[in-house]
């Protein structure tokens, strides 16, 4: 079975940075792309980016260019989101999500709130 | 960006039938995809590829178009499919989401 496992939740302050992860089971890693969207309360989902597991080559939305930075550790199967500079605009719901060929996303993490806050 | 519209809600009896509509500011083949969320719960894939049926989700659901005019089916609905639904494109970099169709069961 496919799972994605996402860390907990984040009360972060205003300019700092967060590191979220996303560590997977069930399927061969390094054979997919994984994503990371955003989501914040009551609105849309924008996609943020995409990292291949299997040699860490990265693809990102330009909107989020300098605010996210996404990495992998094949060892462990865990996708990473750096994310910088946080502001309140930052606050929001993070996924990250499985890619299946023609870049929909198939398998979905639980989701971790990033509340940035002084 | 690719902008997709969808209609921001609507509200069926069960048993109903029930069509969600996308539409793209520009074409996007046949690359659109649907989901459906549940409040404080992360999307679930229904359909690729504008009209494949994901694994284990009920033949009630149904997707058709190409180019620039999707529809998401729900026939016939259940109380279960109280839900926000979202189109999502991947033609066009960046890939894009609608902004959801909130449906509500009367």
């Amino acid at each position: 079975e496919v799972q994605l496992q996402q860390s907990g939740a984040e009360l972060v302050k205003p300019g700092a940075s967060v590191k979220l992860s996303c560590k997977t089971s069930g399927y061969t890693f390094s054979n997919y792309y994984m994503s990371w969207l955003k989501q914040m309360p009551g609105q849309n989902i924008e996609w943020i980016g995409n990292i291949y597991g299997g040699n860490g080559g990265t693809g990102y939305n330009q909107k989020f260019k300098g605010k996210a930075t996404l990495t992998v550790d094949k060892s462990s199967s865990t996708a990473y989101m750096d994310l910088s500079s946080l502001t309140s605009e930052d606050s929001a719901v993070y996924f990250c999500a499985r890619v299946y060929t023609t870049d929909y996303f198939d398998y979905w993490g639980q989701g971790v709130m990033v509340t940035v806050s002084s | 960006d690719t902008v997709l519209t969808q209609s921001p809600a609507l509200a069926v009896s069960p048993g109903e039938r029930v069509t969600i509509s996308c539409r793209a500011s520009e074409s996007v083949s046949t690359l659109m995809h649907w989901y459906q969320q549940k409040p404080g719960q992360q999307p679930t894939l229904l359909i690729y590829l504008a009209s494949n049926l994901e694994s284990g989700v009920p033949a009630r659901f149904s997707g058709s178009g190409s180019g620039t005019d999707f529809t998401l089916t729900i026939d016939p609905v259940e109380a279960d499919d109280t839900a926000t639904y979202y189109c999502q494109q991947s033609w066009n970099d960046p890939n894009t989401f609608g902004a959801g169709t909130k449906l509500e069961l009367k």
